[in-house]
């Protein structure tokens, strides 16, 4: 069953704009992970937030979590062209498997 | 150290064929997960497994679809007689152990059935 659920589906921005994703989530977690896949290639981990956390850092990436809520967002900021991919958020319980949502398609135009 | 591979990276099958992916975890990972990604879906859990054992392949078709991690040797998914619906990206990923967050995905294997 789909657990994470991406909004928007597709995002259009601007270079040096910010760039914010959302995603929720029907059960209990032990943490929420963010992955970018571009067009055809395999998956790159880019972040990983625990329940017991509320923000999480990672160079331009901020990742903020709402247990309370059931959610997640993912901020680009100052994106670049090469940012262009699809956004994925993947929820775990400890030692199980990942169960991703559907996906973010984001293109940055120059 | 080497991520984790998959092979072949592309692969074509005419329908009724049979397909047979592997994967190699990290060095030092015991732990494999396989899943599915269809076109412009997120990806799917298919099965988990540990050397020898299956864990969890509750997101694996009953039929034409099985799993193994031998003791030695890559992980193998194999799909008997194949159809065109199995045409999708598989990814393999690796974990160091059962309890661990972070699992690290392969480049995916990328099946065409014609």
């Amino acid at each position: 069953s789909q657990q994470g659920e991406e909004d928007p589906q597709a995002l259009s921005i601007q270079e040096g704009e910010n760039a914010t994703m959302n995603c929720s989530y029907k059960t209990s977690i032990n943490n929420l992970q963010w992955y970018r896949q571009n067009s055809g290639r395999g998956l790159v981990h880019l972040i990983l937030i625990r329940s017991n956390e509320r923000e999480k850092h990672s160079g331009r990436l901020r990742v903020t979590l709402d247990t309370s809520k059931k959610s997640s967002s993912l901020l680009i900021t100052a994106s670049r062209a090469a940012d262009t991919a699809s956004y994925f958020c993947a929820t775990a319980q400890a030692g199980t498997a990942l169960i991703f949502g559907k996906g973010t398609t984001l293109s940055v135009s120059s | 150290n080497a991520g984790v591979m998959q092979n072949p990276r592309h692969l074509v099958r005419r329908r009724g064929q049979e397909a047979r992916l592997r994967c190699s975890p990290m060095k030092g990972h015991s732990h494999v997960y396989w899943y599915r990604q269809l076109p412009e879906e997120g990806l799917k859990f298919m099965v988990y497994l540990q050397k020898e054992n299956i864990i969890d392949e509750s997101g694996m078709p009953k039929e034409r679809f099985s799993a193994e991690f031998p003791k030695e040797g890559p992980s193998i998914l194999r799909i008997q007689q194949v159809v065109r619906g199995d045409s999708a990206a598989y990814f393999c990923a690796s974990s160091w152990n059962r309890d661990s967050d972070e699992q690290y995905f392969g480049p995916g294997t990328r099946l065409t059935v014609t």
